[in-house]
């Protein structure tokens, strides 16, 4: 299956701790996205690339975010100093521009992070 | 800033009813908005993708809408089944993606 994948599954931690999440997009896809959901909201943007290029990251990202995208290939998204409100879940979804300018979105299963 | 907003939050239909799910933004300036479903604690599932340029798109028994002028998008989904409840997610791209809150759709046996 050459999907999206992300590992792991479900991550739960200690308050305090560094986790990082892992992000295999379609191989043929230049873009990939970094979203935060919890529960009974929409995705919510965190921040995206363009190849190996980070072209826009939320303000709402607090510092202890941070992720990259070496080679333009998989990603990595890294939570520093985890707060319980960082818990979660973090989607990735990976797409590639069409000659019209259409861009679809292909997500994921997710990474579940519980912070107690 | 473009904002989505997904009405209602929730819906419950009997089964085999046809129902309509509306999406609303405001930034008109998009280049293409994607309807998605999401089961619980699970990733986002493309349902349908309608360019700018478009006015409709259909797969099976969902059919997707684009006013793009008023800013306004509906989802129809035609002979509700149980299968289908789930929650429906739509997302515009103009910079870059945005998604609404979504709606929580339970079909009744």
């Amino acid at each position: 299956d050459t999907g999206v994948s992300q590992d792991p599954r479900h991550k739960i931690t200690k308050r305090g701790q560094n986790v990082t999440f892992r992000c295999d997009p379609i191989s043929e896809h230049n873009r990939l996205y970094w979203y935060r959901q919890t529960l009974g909201q929409g995705p919510e943007f965190l921040t995206y690339f363009q190849n190996e290029a980070q072209l826009e990251k939320s303000r709402l990202l607090s510092d202890r975010f941070s992720a990259e995208r070496p080679k333009g290939s998989f990603s990595t998204l890294e939570i520093q100093r985890t707060e319980q409100g960082d818990s979660a879940m973090y989607l990735c979804a990976s797409s590639t521009l069409d000659r019209g300018d259409n861009e679809k979105l292909f997500f994921g299963s997710g990474t579940q992070l519980s912070v107690l | 800033k473009q904002e989505v907003t997904q009405i209602p939050a929730a819906l419950s239909v009997p089964e085999g009813e046809n129902l309509v799910l509306n999406c609303s933004f405001t930034d008109s300036a998009i280049y293409n908005l994607q309807w998605f479903r999401q089961d619980p604690g699970k990733g986002l599932t493309s349902l349908l993708l309608i360019q700018s340029s478009q006015r409709e798109q259909t797969s099976g028994r969902l059919n997707a809408s684009l006013d793009k002028s008023s800013g306004r998008s509906t989802l129809y989904i035609a002979a509700s089944q149980p299968g289908d409840s789930a929650t429906y997610l739509c997302a515009v791209r103009d910079d870059k993606i945005i998604f609404g809150k979504g709606t929580r759709l339970h079909i009744l046996p």
